[in-house]
């Protein structure tokens, strides 16, 4: 199955609301991590990443903390835009590839 | 430095034609993957190229399906015969090992319609 789950969307929004998208793995060890991001018509584009245990990424506005303790990897942003309109994809680091969760699709209104 | 390259962007076909999607990596990058997005299933891998050879085709749906990697700046995938549950947006993606990051350069994709 897959060893990433994140949270279903779409997750609807006002402008500058708080956002929050979970994430969880299972991993042996401790894999790199990352949110990817992907907006309307284009390809994935890497937003953060971290590479060990409390480490916090962060891009754009947006964090997220490796917590080995709970397996996760939850995306924040304090104050979204319509323009953070998208999907967003939590991923794990495995041999030689990725594992994507399913996407999370982010609506920002005005 | 160009990003992955992809091409065409846009493909519609009919029922039964070969279809062939390329694919430029960056340079440098030692990995290739192909990936499939639909609706319905979300992000597939298909298949994943090291220095050329096909490590992993677990993920390519049936023997219609079939890619190759002449060399490292190229990359094919083809579908003979194409059929309309084919449709839809397929990825590239490279990398470079010893990143220590596994992070993943995608294409733009390309959009493929199959009536």
């Amino acid at each position: 199955g897959n060893s990433v789950t994140q949270m279903e969307g779409p997750v609807t929004l006002s402008e500058e609301a708080f956002l929050t998208i979970n994430c969880t793995y299972t991993a042996t060890g401790y894999p790199s991590l990352f949110w990817y991001v992907q907006y309307p018509g284009e390809g994935l584009q890497l937003l953060l990443k971290a590479t060990k245990a409390d480490d916090k990424g962060s891009n754009k506005g947006f964090e997220a903390t490796y917590r080995k303790e709970t397996t996760s990897f939850h995306l924040e942003k304090g104050s979204v835009q319509v323009s953070d309109s998208a999907v967003y994809f939590c991923a794990r680091g495995g041999f030689q590839k990725l594992v994507f969760g399913t996407g999370t699709r982010l609506l920002v209104s005005p | 430095d160009a990003g992955v390259i992809q091409s065409p962007r846009h493909e519609v076909t009919e029922m039964g034609q070969e279809v062939t999607l390329r694919c430029k990596p960056i340079s440098g990058h030692d990995y290739l993957f192909w990936y499939r997005q639909t609706m319905m299933r979300g992000l597939e891998l298909l298949i994943y190229f090291n220095n050329n050879v096909p490590i992993d085709d677990s993920g390519m749906p049936e023997d219609r399906f079939s890619a190759k990697m002449p060399n490292a700046s190229f990359s094919t995938l083809k579908i003979q015969p194409s059929e309309p549950r084919d449709s839809a947006v397929y990825f590239c993606a490279s990398s470079r090992q010893g990143t220590a990051y596994n992070e993943q350069f995608f294409g733009p994709g390309t959009r493929l319609t199959v009536l």
